[in-house]
């Protein structure tokens, strides 16, 4: 069935310093790749997406990469700040016979000032 | 964006009893909408997708009959968690989707945690 895989579980830097979070997904008509941000005890917040026609995109000190061919993607966040302390969903989503969206186990991302 | 909520935000019950869970687009219509489960520390499982006038779609393991799911308008879908028990204590969180080019977009529910003694 279908799948994500996403690692690290759990990622520890220090302020100031790069975060990666690298997925992979097995369904190949996934086209949407959304990352989200959750903190404890509340609903998952979409920080950054991507679609399958593109290769890369950035928002500020977050950025993603896809490579469909692969079926990796992967989210970095630059110049992490103690509030990006959080865990971080990866999912991929299709739209062929229905929206469907599988997220990835989670990584749990602390940041140390 | 679009704007999910979801009452109670919190309920606690006996085991055996039944619970019932809203989910409403506030000011948009939704005529797919999903129910996930989240366990703490683990990820958010889709449970089952509810679809306004028809039966919800359930994934393989979620049993229909102990989580009834109603999609009764445009805006609101509802999940009865019946004779609930102790394993069902979990964070509940609904999802809507707002249809768009290339793909559709998904908002989620602040969640419902339910907690069964």
């Amino acid at each position: 069935g279908e799948n994500v895989e996403q690692h690290p579980s759990t990622l520890s830097v220090q302020e100031g310093d790069s975060a990666v979070i690298k997925c992979t997904y097995s369904d190949s008509a996934s086209n949407y790749f959304p990352w989200y941000k959750q903190e404890l005890g509340k609903r998952p917040q979409l920080i950054i997406d991507i679609r399958s026609n593109v290769g890369e995109k950035k928002d500020q000190r977050i950025a993603v990469t896809l490579n469909k061919t692969a079926k990796h993607f992967s989210l970095h966040i630059t110049e992490t700040q103690p509030e990006d302390s959080a865990v971080y969903f990866c999912a991929a989503s299709r739209n062929t016979g229905g929206f469907k969206t599988i997220f990835g186990a989670g990584t749990r991302l602390f940041v140390k000032a | 964006g679009a704007v999910v909520s979801q009452h109670p935000s919190w309920v606690i019950c006996k085991s055996g009893t039944s619970v019932k869970i809203e989910c409403r687009s506030l000011d948009f219509q939704a005529t797919t909408m999903f129910w996930y489960r989240q366990f703490p520390k683990q990820s958010l499982m889709l449970m089952a997708t509810s679809n306004e006038g028809s039966k919800a779609t359930y994934e393989q393991g979620v049993e229909k009959d102990k989580f009834l799911i109603n999609h009764a308008s445009l805006t609101l879908s509802t999940l009865t968690v019946t004779s609930a028990h102790p394993e069902d204590s979990s964070f509940y969180i609904c999802s809507a989707i707002v249809s768009g080019e290339p793909t559709d977009t998904q908002y989620f529910g602040p969640g419902t945690r339910l907690t069964v003694l």
